[in-house]
């Protein structure tokens, strides 16, 4: 069974600080994805970025990076000089080559003035 | 290109009142999902399609029916509502043919569905 863990319910920054967001997942599946949606107050879902199995290369994408490691499941999202616009519900997702998804429960993520 | 919409936004029904929740995409997308969120909860998958007239179950599919017709719509069925299907309901389509498979899910804007 596919199993995503976000174990930080919510996280509380000042504006400029960073923050990183841990996911862990279980899969028994060779070929993968993982996802970051962002969920801001007004309730749409929005993609972040995506990462299958096979390329486990870490990337910057403005202010958003993330740290994907297979040795120990885990696909770490971090943004940097957070800003009062990044307050939202950020989910991990762990998808199949279709497009089914298995998300985590979410992290509230609150940046503060 | 208006991508996946959902109709409708908001509703009420009362406890054993039916309804059908509509979700249409033009984006020639093969698969075709419902997920509910409930607080806490993240998304969960309630009922997907690969394709038109295949449809299957996914982690939560009691009390709801699909049928997939088209390959652009892909309606939820509650056949009669109870107070545990007060949630938001998010339908997503991905994949089209011929192009890398799971690029990204697209979703709808949700239905915030209570039920009383």
């Amino acid at each position: 069974a596919q199993k995503v863990t976000q174990a930080q319910t919510e996280i509380s920054v000042v504006e400029k600080e960073d923050v990183t967001l841990d996911c862990v997942y279980e899969t028994r599946d060779t070929t993968y994805y993982l996802f970051w949606y962002k969920q801001p107050p007004s309730g749409e879902l929005v993609f972040l970025i995506r990462r299958n199995s096979f390329d486990e290369q870490n990337e910057i994408s403005g202010r958003y990076s993330w740290n994907f490691q297979k040795s120990t499941s885990s696909f770490n999202f971090t943004i940097t000089a957070s800003q009062v616009v990044d307050s939202a519900v950020y989910f991990c997702a762990l998808g199949d080559s279709w497009g089914k998804l298995q998300f985590g429960a979410g992290t509230q993520v609150v940046v503060t003035p | 290109n208006a991508g996946v919409t959902q109709t409708p936004k908001f509703q009420v029904l009362k406890t054993g009142q039916s309804m059908t929740l509509q979700c249409a995409q033009d984006m020639n997308h093969e698969y075709m999902s419902w997920y509910r969120q409930d607080p806490g909860m993240g998304l969960r998958l309630i009922h997907y399609s690969v394709g038109a007239g295949i449809t299957d179950q996914g982690e939560v599919p009691n009390g709801y029916n699909v049928s997939r017709s088209t390959t652009e719509d892909f309606p939820l069925r509650l056949l009669s509502a109870a107070p545990s299907q007060t949630s938001v309901y998010f339908c997503a389509s991905s994949y089209t043919p011929g192009a890398e498979l799971n690029t990204e899910a697209f979703f709808g804007q949700g239905t915030r569905l209570t039920v009383v």
